[in-house]
């Protein structure tokens, strides 16, 4: 147990819904990080927050896709419209800011469904 | 760009056997190296990294990585596989902080089975 927790861990929903994932990180950990893992694929990155500031978003992440971290602490990735290419893994981490840190803590992931 | 390569889709071992999960990377710069493990209906967890120092770094369940900076390569080794040992392995990269968002770059995976 990495201490990250995700909810919902399953979703399944009809193309053309919105959903929305939460991700509660360890108090500790400033830095936040959203991922989205296929079949057979490694974990693609999506965006990251440090503190409530969200300071890079991967082209992967069209206008569809929001994510938030208001006070820092928890985080939110919706999606708007799914469509059934949205039907992955979606991973949270969290992390410590620093030059000789790296490693994340990942959470269990929530696993989207569109139908 | 920086990737990371993970050659082999599957590797196969017999229990008490030596194992290898291979992982070479392209980036500019000093690269900070690392492995994470993810067993079925689990996260990634983190199993060991490399930063700077030694070329030889252990790590957890007895796992130690070998860093060879002319190969570029980050090779996970343990002397003696388990059954429980058998998941998926990654293996990721990140820039050397200066700035840079400290996101990993992942590999596509190995996945390790160890026979009884």
């Amino acid at each position: 147990d990495t201490g990250v927790s995700q909810d919902p861990r399953h979703k399944i929903t009809k193309r053309g819904q919105n959903v929305t994932f939460r991700c509660d990180p360890i108090s500790e950990h400033n830095r936040l990080y959203w991922y989205r893992q296929t079949l057979g694929q490694g974990p693609e990155f999506l965006t990251y927050f440090q503190n409530e500031a969200q300071l890079e978003k991967s082209r992967l992440l069209s206008d569809r896709f929001s994510a938030e971290r208001p006070k820092g602490s928890f985080s939110t990735l919706e999606i708007q419209r799914t469509e059934q290419g949205d039907s992955a893994m979606y991973l949270c981490a969290g992390g410590l800011a620093g030059p000789d840190t790296g490693e994340l803590f990942f959470g269990e992931g929530s696993r989207l469904t569109v139908l | 760009a920086q990737s990371v390569a993970q050659p082999e889709d599957q590797v196969n071992v017999a229990e008490g056997n030596p194992l290898t999960v291979k992982c070479t990377y392209s980036v500019s710069g000093n690269p900070y190296l690392f492995w994470y493990v993810q067993y079925p209906n689990r996260g990634l967890q983190f199993l060991l990294k490399y930063i700077t120092g030694d070329n030889l770094v252990k790590g957890s369940y007895g796992f130690e990585a070998e860093f060879n900076k002319s190969q570029t390569s980050f090779h996970l080794k343990k002397p003696s596989a388990l059954v429980s040992d058998s998941a998926l392995y990654f293996c990721a990269v990140r820039l050397n902080y200066g700035g840079a968002t400290n996101k990993l770059i992942f590999g596509t995976g190995t996945l390790l089975a160890v026979q009884p």
